[in-house]
């Protein structure tokens, strides 16, 4: 099995802050990563595919990067509606998926 | 309305059964392989199993392997999970959801989840 690990687990950061979190695949997944975002009580929402694609409807101050083993999602300038937790996912081995474990990101 | 919504949770004893449906609107779900993914109270995202559009393929995740069991009803628009012998580690939140396919290299899919329902909750305890 392919084991994501996020780090870090949580972050405090500030309104208009940047912000990177990272994800690590126990063996190279290539570019089969995606990102999402999920608030209490929410579903979540994918930010992004493919380690770097932006989904639709998505604000462009969110972005990723990364190949093989080593990925980030950044975030260029936090804003109120961007506290929640962020998963990283991989598809690599489909069709079995697995998710990091999140990076819950809290107000400063 | 595009949208997927679940039903069928609630608390059960564990070893007992329990059906969970999701029902899809607004997209045509036959052609969509569709995901159970479930989240315990506090915890993170675990996926559960996987059904082919056209329910040819299924595969679940270790945990749950044998005591659950996918299924798709194409005529109704309707995803199901079955399951038996609960646990009381079953207990969560259970998300169905669409995942979009937009390339396959050398035989691997990326696959991403870009549609979800609501959830619904599953409780086993006595």
């Amino acid at each position: 099995d392919i084991q994501m690990t996020q780090s870090p687990s949580s972050l405090s950061a500030s309104v208009g802050d940047r912000v990177t979190i990272t994800c690590r695949a126990s063996q190279s997944i290539s570019n089969y990563l995606n990102w999402y975002q999920q608030k209490p009580g929410k579903a979540p929402k994918v930010l992004i595919y493919a380690a770097s694609s932006l989904q639709s409807g998505v604000p462009s101050r969110f972005s990723g990067s990364g190949s093989g083993t080593d990925f980030t999602l950044t975030i260029s300038s936090l804003q109120p509606e961007d506290f929640a937790t962020y998963y990283c996912q991989q598809s690599y081995s489909t069709p079995q998926i697995t998710f990091g474990q999140g990076t819950k990101l809290e107000i400063k | 309305q595009v949208q997927l919504v679940e039903s069928g949770g609630g608390v059960v004893q564990p070893g007992r059964s329990l059906r969970l449906s999701c029902a899809a609107s607004g997209f045509t779900f036959s052609s969509y392989g569709m995901h159970w993914v479930r989240q315990a109270p506090g915890k993170g995202l675990e996926w559960v199993a996987v059904i082919w559009y056209d329910g040819s393929n299924k595969d679940y995740a270790d945990s749950v392997k044998g005591r659950f069991t996918i299924s798709r009803d194409n005529s109704k628009n309707t995803l199901y999970l079955q399951m038996n012998s609960l646990r009381a580690e079953d207990t969560a939140v259970y998300y169905c959801a669409r995942a979009h396919e937009p390339y396959c290299k050398n035989g691997v899919c990326l696959w991403f989840f870009d549609l979800w329902g609501r959830g619904t909750l599953v409780t086993v305890s006595s």
